[in-house]
């Protein structure tokens, strides 16, 4: 069956540039994480979402990182003025019975 | 604050040798725990998890995981390495809303 998907699976952005990453988790899942994976901060935690409302945005670096998620289905991440430590892996999961499938990842590099 | 800790950022073993690989976890009540691998370029796959069910847990690829509450440990092992178990291994907790705590990886070496 279909797992989680990502897109772009690699995005290449100037400084100062927006960025939108989209998940479409699986099926049926109403939960969905997002995760970033970077060199020096190891894999932490960004969003959840349960439905289309984020009870725990605890995550987010900054004001600059937005998430939404419309229709119990598709999430978008979008970063705004891209910075060059915004350079990571981020990772989506959808979860059901308290395991989380992950997607391949976005891998965004800002130059 | 739950924290996850991976002892050894990098491990080496000789293929058919066993492999262990140490989690400790802090927490005041004892959480999901999860194994997770990832190789290169993919997203992570569950290989095991303990929920309190049975504190020896089986997963996939012939590794297993042991809960030890009073180590507050969740080490993660397999009796015989294959050159294909050559990855990065992620021991989490779970904590609010189930979001994951990740330890900070292990990545394990298999040589022939």
């Amino acid at each position: 069956g279909a797992g989680v998907s990502q897109s772009p699976r690699y995005k290449v952005a100037k400084r100062g540039q927006d960025v939108a990453l989209r998940c479409d988790p699986i099926s049926g899942h109403t939960a969905l994480y997002w995760y970033r994976q970077s060199l020096g901060q190891g894999l932490e935690f960004l969003i959840y979402f349960q439905g289309n409302s984020a009870p725990d945005k605890s995550g987010l670096p900054s004001d600059r990182f937005s998430a939404e998620r419309t229709g119990g289905s598709v999430s978008t991440l979008t970063i705004q003025r891209t910075q060059q430590e915004d350079s990571a892996v981020y990772l989506c999961a959808s979860s059901a019975y308290n395991e989380q499938f992950f997607g391949p990842g976005t891998r965004l590099t800002v130059l | 604050a739950q924290s996850v800790t991976q002892l050894g950022s990098h491990v080496s073993v000789s293929e058919g040798a066993l492999v262990l690989l140490r989690c400790n976890y802090s927490s005041s009540v004892p959480p999901y725990l999860f194994w997770y691998v990832q190789y290169p370029n993919q997203g992570l796959q569950l290989l095991l998890k303990y929920t309190s069910a049975a504190t020896l847990v089986k997963g996939i690829n012939g590794f297993e995981a042991e809960f030890k509450k009073s180590e507050t440990s969740f080490h993660l092992t397999k009796p015989s390495a294959h050159m294909s178990d050559a990855a990065e291994y992620f021991c989490a907790g779970s904590g609010g809303y189930n979001k994951l705590i990740f330890g900070a990886g292990t990545r394990l070496a298999v040589h022939p």
